[in-house]
């Protein structure tokens, strides 16, 4: 079973530029998220994808955007990037359950570290 | 909204000492409560969890008790290894089909031979 990979594992940018982010979750999991962990912090949610459709958004401007694809990887861009956007950048995947429940693990990748100059 | 509050670190011990990291939370509505661990270089992985009060989550030596009076989610483990040397994370999921994560802010825990 492979696991969440996530690309690249570490990358530079400048500011104003824009990143993509890739994510491949987990066989059989439909459900994609993406967090933000700066240094020192626990992640932060930013979104989640269901059905190639977003289904779920925290506290992130709109220069913050996602894809999912039929095979269920997903993407995340930042756009217009600020220093504040250094972080490490997780992706997580999860089976959507047919009753709805709470207790669902989530499954993470390694992250990408995105570092802004 | 909902949040968690972990006792800060570093947390530095001696192999064979007791641990306890403490977490505490607030949430609307009932939360599942979990503990995740990050080791050096890898990504997050669950470590346990419960999903309603009094229930206790466990997993290769660590423990957990849901405690709903003190809204509780404390971490102990009875003798750590230098192998648990990592960061921990106390996190709470509310709602339906909704998976997000609130998460703490990590407690890194350094075990020295």
């Amino acid at each position: 079973e492979t696991g969440v990979t996530q690309s690249p594992t570490h990358l530079i940018k400048t500011r104003g530029q824009q990143v993509t982010l890739r994510c491949s979750s987990q066989s059989g999991h439909n459900t994609v998220s993406w967090y933000q962990q700066a240094l020192g912090q626990g992640p932060q949610f930013i979104f989640q994808y269901y059905r190639e459709e977003e289904n779920g958004r925290g506290n992130f401007p709109p220069r913050f955007s996602g894809l999912q694809f039929p095979n269920y990887s997903s993407e995340l861009n930042v756009n217009a990037l600020e220093l504040d956007d250094s972080a490490l950048y997780l992706c997580a995947s999860s089976p959507r359950a047919l009753r709805e429940t709470n207790t669902g693990e989530l499954f993470f990748g390694e992250g990408s570290r995105l570092t802004v100059l | 909204g909902n949040s968690v509050t972990q006792m800060e670190g570093p947390v530095t011990l001696s192999e064979e000492a007791f641990l306890t990291i403490n977490c505490t939370y607030t949430a609307t509505g009932y939360p599942s409560l979990f503990w995740y661990v990050q080791y050096p270089g890898e990504g997050l992985q669950l470590l346990l969890k419960a999903t309603k009060a009094d229930d206790k989550g466990s997993n290769k030596g660590f423990e957990a008790t849901y405690r709903k009076e003190t809204t509780s989610f404390h971490l102990e483990k009875g003798s750590v290894q230098v192998s648990d040397s990592a960061v921990y994370f106390c996190a709470l999921r509310t709602g339906g089909s909704n998976y997000k994560l609130t998460f703490g802010k990590g407690t890194l825990l350094t075990v020295n031979p």
